[in-house]
């Protein structure tokens, strides 16, 4: 069972819903990411966050609002989404400093679909 | 830049045989970070290995093996004796400028690996 918890699994939303996507883990990392992955590609970097503080937004469009209410906890705000944003968002956690070893520890991730 | 190609787009095999998924690499880099990891039809992206570039030993763990050979940056993947449960994409990927404190990978587009009994 993977140690990054992500809910919901899916979720279904209309353009002008406000909806949150949620991760959580227990492994004491300090280094918190979202990835979206659309399919037969790639994960692409969203946003990082370090030490509870945004460090890397990957030029992402403000109708995804990250938040990180401290070191286990990572939220994903949605609002005014469009169609093509539909995706599986992937949350992932890993050590910092001397300790980091580079891996990331990926959840299950929360199927979006925007219609 | 930086770069990983796994230029292995979909491979079928049957349950048994050995399959190798390859994967090569660019950087400038002289530290960095190699990964392979697994994603099941479930989604979740399952850490398989880690490799640096100052360790160029090859590892095998159960029916899992790498071979990282610098001198042709590539860092590819055998599966011995596959079973239907390894079918899934196969990621490889590279830690941006050595620290990987920035989580940044850059992924390779994936090998969809199909097993068939």
């Amino acid at each position: 069972d993977t140690e990054v918890t992500q809910t919901p699994k899916h979720l279904v939303m209309g353009m002008t819903n406000k909806k949150s996507l949620k991760c959580e883990q227990h492994m004491g990392h300090r280094a918190m990411y979202w990835y979206k992955q659309k399919a037969k590609k790639p994960p692409e970097l969203m946003f990082v966050y370090s030490y509870e503080k945004l460090s890397i937004n990957e030029s992402v469009p403000s109708r995804f609002s990250p938040e990180c209410p401290n070191s286990s906890l990572l939220n994903l705000h949605l609002h005014a989404l469009q169609p093509e944003d539909s995706a599986l968002y992937l949350c992932a956690s890993s050590q910092l400093g001397l300790t980091n070893t580079g891996e990331l520890f990926f959840g299950e991730g929360s199927r979006l679909t925007v219609l | 830049a930086q770069k990983v190609t796994q230029a292995q787009t979909e491979i079928s095999v049957v349950e048994k045989e050995d399959v190798t998924l390859d994967c090569v690499y660019e950087t400038r880099d002289t530290t960095y970070y190699l990964f392979w990891y697994k994603q099941p039809p479930s989604g979740e992206l399952v850490f398989l290995i880690r490799r640096n570039s100052f360790d160029e030993q090859n590892e095998i763990s159960g029916r899992y093996s790498w071979n990282f050979q610098k001198s042709t940056s590539s860092f590819n993947f055998t599966i011995t004796a596959s079973q239907v449960v390894d079918s899934a994409v196969y990621f490889c990927a590279l830690s941006e400028n050595g620290s990987s404190n920035t989580g940044k990978l850059i992924f390779g587009q994936g090998t969809t690996l199909q097993v068939k009994p």
